[in-house]
This record gives C-alpha cells, sequence and structure tokens, in this order.
C-alpha cells in the first residue's frame, strides 16, 4: 500500500538556521500539507497546496515559512530563520478521492 | 470555544471492554469528519470516516450528530492494542480541506 514517506526523521539546528523538511507524497494524490505538532499539544494545520501553488494557509505559516514541489515527486517546507518555539514535529499529508487524508511519519525538528 | 473538544482521559479499561469517546465541533460547516489514531511520537493514522448514517468497521462504530455537531467512536470488546490516543478530526470540505483536530482522548486497555 502506498504510503507518504518523509525525511529527515530528525533534524538538529542552531537558532537562526535554515532547515528543509522534505516529503513524498503518495503518487496519485493531487493536494498536500503540512501539519505540525508541538510536544504534548494537538496536531495543527500550517499550509495545503494544490497544483504548485498554496490553497490555504493558517497563522503560524508566516513569511518565515514556505513550500515548493521542486520536482514530480517531492514536497518541501522551508523555514527560514528557525526559532525555539519552531520545534515540533511536523507532518506531512496527501488527501485521496475520499477526502481522507495520510500522514507521513514525521519529521522531529529540534531548535537549539 | 475550541474548535473540536475531546476528553483527554485517560480512560482506563480491562480488556474485553466497551469504550466510548465523544467529541463537539463548534464549525456547523465541518463537512467531512474522522476518527485518527495516534500512538506516542508516531503520525496520526486513519481509523476511519464518519457518515452521517453512522458507520462500523470490525469492533468500531462511529456516530455523527449535525444537529448538535456531536461525534461519537465505540470500540468493543477493547484489546491491548487498541491503547492510543483517538483524535476527532473534522474538515470544512472545500477550499483546501484543512484537517481541525482536537486534543484527544488517551486510552490504555490493560489485562
Amino acid at each position: 500500500e502506498p504510503e507518504v514517506t518523509q525525511t529527515p526523521s530528525h533534524q538538529v539546528t542552531q537558532m537562526g538556521q535554515e532547515v528543509i523538511l522534505r516529503c513524498v507524497p503518495i503518487s496519485n494524490h493531487l493536494y498536500f500539507y503540512w501539519y505540525r505538532q508541538i510536544l504534548g499539544q494537538k496536531v495543527e494545520f500550517l499550509v495545503s497546496f494544490y497544483n504548485n501553488e498554496i490553497s490555504e494557509k493558517s497563522e503560524i505559516f508566516d513569511d518565515q515559512f514556505s513550500v515548493e514541489r521542486p520536482d514530480g515527486s517531492n514536497f518541501t517546507l522551508k523555514i527560514r530563520s528557525t526559532k525555539l518555539e519552531d520545534s515540533a514535529m511536523y507532518f506531512c499529508a496527501s488527501i485521496n478521492v475520499r477526502n481522507e487524508q495520510f500522514f507521513g511519519p514525521g519529521t522531529r525538528l529540534t531548535v537549539l | 470555544r475550541k474548535e473540536v473538544e475531546q476528553d483527554p482521559g485517560p480512560f482506563n479499561v480491562p480488556e474485553g471492554a466497551t469504550v466510548a469517546f465523544n467529541c463537539t465541533y463548534s464549525n456547523s460547516a465541518s463537512q467531512s469528519f474522522f476518527w485518527y489514531r495516534q500512538d506516542c511520537r508516531k503520525e496520526p493514522k486513519l481509523l476511519m470516516s464518519v457518515y452521517s448514517s453512522g458507520n462500523e468497521d470490525g469492533r468500531f462504530t462511529a456516530q455523527l450528530n449535525r444537529a448538535s455537531q456531536y461525534i461519537s467512536l465505540l470500540i468493543r470488546d477493547s484489546k491491548l492494542s487498541d491503547s492510543a490516543t483517538y483524535l476527532c478530526v473534522v474538515a470544512v470540505t472545500g477550499g483546501g480541506n484543512k484537517l481541525t483536530f482536537g486534543t484527544g482522548t488517551q486510552l490504555k486497555v490493560e489485562l
């Protein structure tokens, strides 16, 4: 069964550094998403992406964040200048025709 | 008022018990409803979609009451492997289909 994959599984970075989180959505899905989950808190929507454009973004998704689909398979989330409060699990998801979203295993981002 | 509200638990139940989780949502425009389970430090995994007529998948039964903006999940004959956090999730279909999550209800099934 096809799955969403994410790399790396864990990223440690210094405050102020740029990070790129990578995802490969399920191949025939058309909408892609990033969510984050701060330890002990609920999963929060960041951004949705369709047809090479952002279709919706949350208040969390400020100018420090960007998304890109650089080729036919990868979907990336870039954080330009990381802050301590960006430490979280970041999940990528893609959606099927029944509006069901499937999540990747996540990238744990630790900002020091 | 929280967009999606759940009792955080934990619910500690013996193996074989029946357990019910409830959830309320505030956005009446919500059109898609789901239950996900999340194991510790893992990704949310789709358990089942919830349909207006109610639906069942093996030991799991989900109900939706749109008038009361209320969703439920019933687990029968609970097993040790059911121990997880159960997430109530809603979406407004159209636009981006973004998911709005509850904080989850923790279930611990014990011998």
